[in-house]
């Protein structure tokens, strides 16, 4: 079956500039979550979605980024007044129980 | 929180060779997956392994809850098995925390 997808694959912007990641979820999976991976680096936690609780958003590095999730699917992870530190893959996981299956992820890159 | 570690960092093998990968975490947990993320940047589940063996293959894992590691074997390894393979565990939630991951190269 289809996996999580996730859009647009690259994007490279300017400093400064508001960009919009999109994450669409392996259907009936009720949890969502967001990460980054640095060049080289294993992947940071963002923030997780089950169902319909509230998010768990610990894992935002500033009040720049926040997510929506919206129906209990599709996911949009916004980054506002993007800086150089931002740039990363941007992954996006789901899962219905305990496992995750991540998507091919977002490579941000910020100029 | 909960700390991951593997083992080696690097290992560079030639075609055809096995390997084993360790990863040794410093709580207990309920689940505990192995994936590889290959050069293109793609994580693969390779298995969800909170307990027990299992074997995919020429690759299976092991893992010991009560000692705290788990081990992936590779045997006949190939080139396309090249890549980064990173140990995973939950902390809170079901956030991962990610192993520092072991770097394998397969020469040809």
């Amino acid at each position: 079956g289809a996996g999580v997808s996730q859009s647009p694959s690259n994007k490279v912007t300017e400093k400064g500039k508001d960009v919009e990641l999109r994450c669409d979820p392996i259907s009936g999976h009720t949890a969502l979550y967001w990460y980054r991976q640095s060049l080289g680096q294993g992947l940071e936690f963002l923030i997780y979605f089950q169902g319909n609780s509230a998010p768990d958003k610990s894992g935002l590095p500033s009040d720049r980024f926040s997510a929506e999730r919206t129906g209990g699917s599709v996911s949009t992870l916004t980054i506002q007044r993007t800086q150089q530190e931002d740039s990363a893959v941007y992954l996006c996981a789901s899962s219905r129980s305990r496992e995750q299956f991540f998507g091919p992820g977002t490579r941000l890159t910020v100029l | 929180g909960i700390q991951v570690e593997q083992s080696p960092p690097d290992l560079i093998l030639q075609e055809g060779a096995n390997s084993t990968l360790r990863c040794n975490f410093s709580d207990s947990v309920n689940n505990l997956q192995w994936f590889h993320q290959n050069p293109w940047g793609q994580l693969i589940n390779l298995f969800y392994i909170p307990s027990g063996t299992k074997q995919n293959g020429r690759l299976s894992a092991t893992t010991v809850a009560t000692e705290r590691y788990s081990l992936l074997y590779i045997s006949s390894s190939q080139t396309t098995d090249s890549g980064v393979y990173f140990c995973v565990v939950p902390f809170g939630n079901e956030k991962l925390t990610f192993g520092t991951g072991t770097r394998l190269t397969i020469i040809p």
